[in-house]
């Protein structure tokens, strides 16, 4: 079955500094992929839609400035955390949509998330 | 941004007995699905029902879906102590549209 890659499963960093967190769909192309972040105790919270080739849109409330999405290929995309702080600790976690050749979006694929701890 | 509410938020049962968990949500759907997440760890995929389907089935799972009053149920039977797990419905609105998660439903199931 479509398998969505993402890494690193963990990374700890100091306030101030960027961390990137890669998702690729890795037999399947995908032009939309979605990234969801996920506070202890609660739900997987849409932050925003990554499409290939074009700007990222982002859900109210997240601020594009800081989280940057990149979608440069059909099989990758990445969200950067940009000084990153305490509070941007959480489990980040992509997806992807696997398109038949109708070009029907058909099954969603998750990959196995992101911890970040941000010291 | 979240879809809908998830009743219980907590459940805690014995090995055996079933455990219902339920979920509303707000705007019209094309299909609801159900994932259930370990503790820190990604999602599994349990089933899918679409808008136009009443009721599936898949192993020890069934999952109703009433359109009129937005809601959907989740019915684990015979539930075992590796069910234990947070479980969350979700909705996608049209297809290729993001899931939008419920708040979830903390299953614990004690041997």
């Amino acid at each position: 079955g479509a398998v969505v890659s993402q890494h690193p499963s963990w990374v700890i960093c100091k306030s101030g500094t960027s961390v990137k967190i890669e998702c690729r769909s890795l037999d399947f192309q995908a032009t939309t992929m979605f990234w969801y972040r996920q506070f202890p105790k609660q739900s997987l919270m849409l932050m925003a839609t990554s499409n290939e080739g074009s700007k990222a849109t982002y859900e109210q409330g997240v601020e594009k400035d800081k989280f940057l999405i990149n979608h440069a290929s059909l099989t990758l995309s990445t969200l950067t955390v940009t000084s990153a702080h305490p509070e941007d600790s959480s489990f980040y976690i992509c997806s992807a949509y696997q398109v038949s050749r109708g070009g029907v979006n058909e099954k969603l694929f998750f990959g196995s998330g992101t911890q970040l701890s941000v010291l | 941004s979240q879809q809908g509410e998830e009743d219980p938020q907590a459940l805690s049962i014995q090995e055996g007995e079933n455990a219902t968990m339920n979920c509303s949500y707000k705007t019209s759907i094309n299909n609801l699905q159900w994932y259930r997440q370990n503790s820190g760890r990604g999602l599994v995929h349990l089933i899918l029902i679409r808008s136009n389907e009443r009721e599936k089935h898949s192993g020890r799972l069934r999952v109703t879906l009433d359109t009129s009053k937005k809601s959907s149920s989740l019915l684990i039977t015979a539930s075992r102590a590796a069910d234990t797990a947070s479980y969350f419905c979700a909705t996608v609105a049209g297809a290729g549209t993001a899931l939008i998660f419920g708040k979830g439903t903390t299953l614990s199931v004690s041997s």
